[in-house]
């Protein structure tokens, strides 16, 4: 069965350090891998995603992300975080002609002055 | 940019009554779902809806959940007879087609007393 696992329920760094956020994810064949962002009040926005060909992919807001396919990882990363940056980050999952995603627990992100 | 809303925003219901919540996708897809989380647990799928019928559905809807697409633009979740256990954050989605990315609208947060 396919399952996403965010081990990190809450991470808070300093404006302006380095960020990774860790994903995991367990499914047979290749998966299609998405990271979404929700700030308080807002709904889930398509940060990035990664459906085949190059393994680091670019998003929005300084965001990238590797698959890793040896250790079934996807981790989000941004090199310098903005106070406006502090939100809940979700990594998600579909198989190939998906009809539903399969989502980790989540990741909250506070952002220290 | 195109995005997906939904209504309300807040909803406060008793135990057995019937709910129902709105959402429009983005107007050229055709894919539409509706996903839910309950409170500190992770998003789930609940159903998906194309060609004015279901094409997947998930163990947790159930006789008590029907959707919709009444007209061409909304798309509606129903729960005729609602439980504690209903209470959550739903959220629509849509995407142009199977496979496709899916984008999030804001979400509708059920309490049921």
């Amino acid at each position: 069965a396919q399952s996403v696992t965010q081990p990190d329920i809450h991470i808070t760094v300093s404006e302006g350090a380095s960020l990774e956020l860790r994903c995991n994810y367990s499914y047979g064949a290749t998966p299609y891998l998405f990271w979404y962002v929700q700030s308080p009040g807002q709904g889930l926005q398509l940060l990035l995603k990664y459906f085949s060909g190059d393994t680091l992919v670019q998003g929005i807001k300084g965001f990238e992300a590797e698959f890793k396919r040896s250790q079934s990882s996807f981790n989000l990363r941004k090199p310098s975080v903005h106070w406006s940056d502090a939100a809940e980050y979700f990594c998600a999952v579909g198989a190939y002609n998906f009809n539903k995603f399969y989502f980790g627990s989540g990741t909250k992100l506070n952002v220290k002055p | 940019e195109p995005e997906v809303t939904q209504t309300p925003s807040h909803q406060v219901t008793q135990m057995g009554q019937e709910v129902i919540l709105r959402c429009v996708p983005i107007s050229n897809h055709l894919y539409f779902y509706w996903y839910r989380q309950i409170l500190g647990q992770k998003v789930e799928f609940l159903v998906s809806f194309y060609n004015n019928e279901i094409s997947e559905k998930s163990e947790i809807f159930d006789d008590q959940f029907s959707v919709e697409r009444p007209d061409g633009s909304n798309f509606t979740l129903k729960i005729r007879s609602t439980k504690l256990e209903d209470s959550a954050m739903y959220f629509c989605a849509s995407s142009e087609g199977r496979g496709e990315t899916q984008y999030f609208g804001p979400g509708t947060r059920l309490l049921v007393l």
